[in-house]
């Protein structure tokens, strides 16, 4: 089946804009997580769903970033009055479920690469 | 500061010989660990894991070795192919707590 996608795949935009980066998770995984990987370092954590609530959101730098899944399925990730350093890529994994407490294999998007001028 | 650490950014090595990707972690709570590639403009991709019960694991040329006591890591690749060449990164966890990356190693297996 169909992995996990995310659109767009670039997004350039302006300081102080308002930009929206969508995740479709694969069919059927109810967890579901953004991360933000800046230039030379590993994903950091943002985000955390399981079905439409937000399990865990202290990843989240600050209020300018907000995240929502109101159906369980897609994720949109938003970022008000965008700065230069929320220049990134932007990774949205899912997994099938998160019964163990462990976070077993997440299945990653290919990102959406955020410049923000 | 940084609980998941790969001292190594880059690693060259020779198609055929072994390959082998370092990681060190600060945080004596996690107890598992997982290790994923990356291609240019994809996402990482699930290699390999480790529970902290065990201190090896293997599937097929990959192996994964855990010394808890000195809260290091290494995954090594017998034998490497140029395939292999990639961003590897270590990432870890406790029960019940979200994943930690380490800031990757970019392995070039050169034909």
């Amino acid at each position: 089946g169909a992995g996990v996608s995310q659109t767009p795949s670039n997004k350039v935009t302006e300081k102080g804009k308002y930009v929206e980066l969508r995740c479709d998770p694969i069919s059927g995984h109810t967890a579901l997580y953004w991360y933000r990987q800046s230039l030379g370092q590993g994903p950091e954590f943002l985000i955390y769903f399981q079905g439409t609530g937000a399990a865990d959101d202290s990843g989240l730098p600050n209020d300018r970033f907000f995240a929502v899944r109101p159906e369980g399925s897609v994720s949109t990730l938003k970022i008000q009055r965008t700065e230069r350093g929320d220049s990134a890529v932007y990774l949205c994994a899912s997994s099938p479920t998160r019964t163990s407490g462990y976070n077993n294999e997440q299945f990653f998007g290919p990102g959406t690469r955020l410049t923000v001028l | 500061d940084q609980q998941v650490k790969q001292n190594s950014p880059s690693l060259s090595v020779q198609e055929g010989r072994i390959s082998i990707l370092n990681c060190d972690y600060t945080n004596s709570m996690f107890d598992y660990f997982l290790w994923y590639k990356k291609y240019p403009a994809e996402g990482p991709t699930f290699l390999i894991s480790i529970s902290s019960i065990k201190d090896k694991n293997e599937d097929g040329r990959f192996t994964v070795f855990l010394n808890k006591s000195a809260k290091h890591l290494s995954l090594h690749i017998v034998p490497s192919q140029p395939g292999d060449s990639a961003v590897y990164f270590c990432a870890a966890n406790n029960y019940g707590q979200n994943f930690v990356f380490g800031p990757g190693t970019r392995l070039s297996v050169l034909p």
